[in-house]
């Protein structure tokens, strides 16, 4: 069965300061992968997306950026946060055709202080 | 621009009856419509997806309706048990094959014993 895993599960981190969240997935190939990010009682914002390895599309312009290193792993990186870069930061992964549901990971909890 | 409004209130129901949750979109035409489920601190899961040529689809204790006229889904919880209670998201999706979805903010619904 397919997995993803985020990590880590909260940060907190100071303004200037780098970022680096990590997404995995295990038990599918070749996935479509997102990062989004859900403010305080608000829905979730696209972020990025990916079809293939070194293949990413940005959907806001903003502080972030995403790289896709392997077919597997989606990583959120910032050089320099900022205080509205807080917020609860979501991976997932759908097959790679379109119809297909979205499978999210836990999740990451970012307060930038 | 597109817009996809649910609801923003909490929706407050007695257990045992049918819940009825909006998902109401503009300025845009999807080949399909996905409801998921999101708990406290946790990622989405998926619930249902209905495509745009679909009238409702049904699964267990869950209906969902797509009135591509109307530019309305709504989604039907039956026999509503406290367990239910959650923040409830639709999502939009286009035809392509990136698997791009965009969600509403949610509708939390709280079902009372």
């Amino acid at each position: 069965s397919q997995t993803i895993h985020q990590w880590p599960a909260t940060l907190v981190q100071p303004v200037g300061s780098p970022l680096s969240l990590e997404c995995t997935v295990e038990g599918t190939s070749n996935p479509n992968l997102y990062w989004y990010r859900q403010a305080a009682g608000r829905g979730l914002q696209l972020l990025f997306y990916s079809v293939g390895i070194g293949q990413i599309s940005s959907e806001v312009p903003q502080n972030l950026s995403a790289s896709r290193p392997q077919d597997r792993q989606f990583i959120l990186s910032s050089k320099k946060l900022l205080l509205s870069d807080s917020g609860f930061y979501l991976c997932a992964w759908s097959a790679h055709y379109s119809l297909n549901e979205q499978y999210f990971g836990p999740g990451t909890r970012l307060t930038v202080t | 621009s597109q817009k996809i409004e649910q609801n923003s209130e909490a929706l407050n129901i007695q257990e045992g009856k049918t819940a009825t949750l909006t998902c109401n979109y503009t300025n845009y035409s999807p080949a399909y419509l996905q409801w998921y489920r999101q708990d406290p601190g946790r990622g989405p899961v998926f619930l249902l997806l209905i495509r745009e040529n679909e009238k409702e689809k049904r699964k267990e204790r869950l209906k969902v309706t797509f009135d591509t006229t109307l530019k309305q889904s709504l989604f039907h919880i039956t026999a509503s048990q406290p367990a239910d209670s959650a923040t409830y998201l639709c999502a939009l999706a286009g035809s392509s094959n990136t698997g791009k979805l965009i969600f509403g903010q949610g509708t939390t619904l709280q079902v009372k014993p």
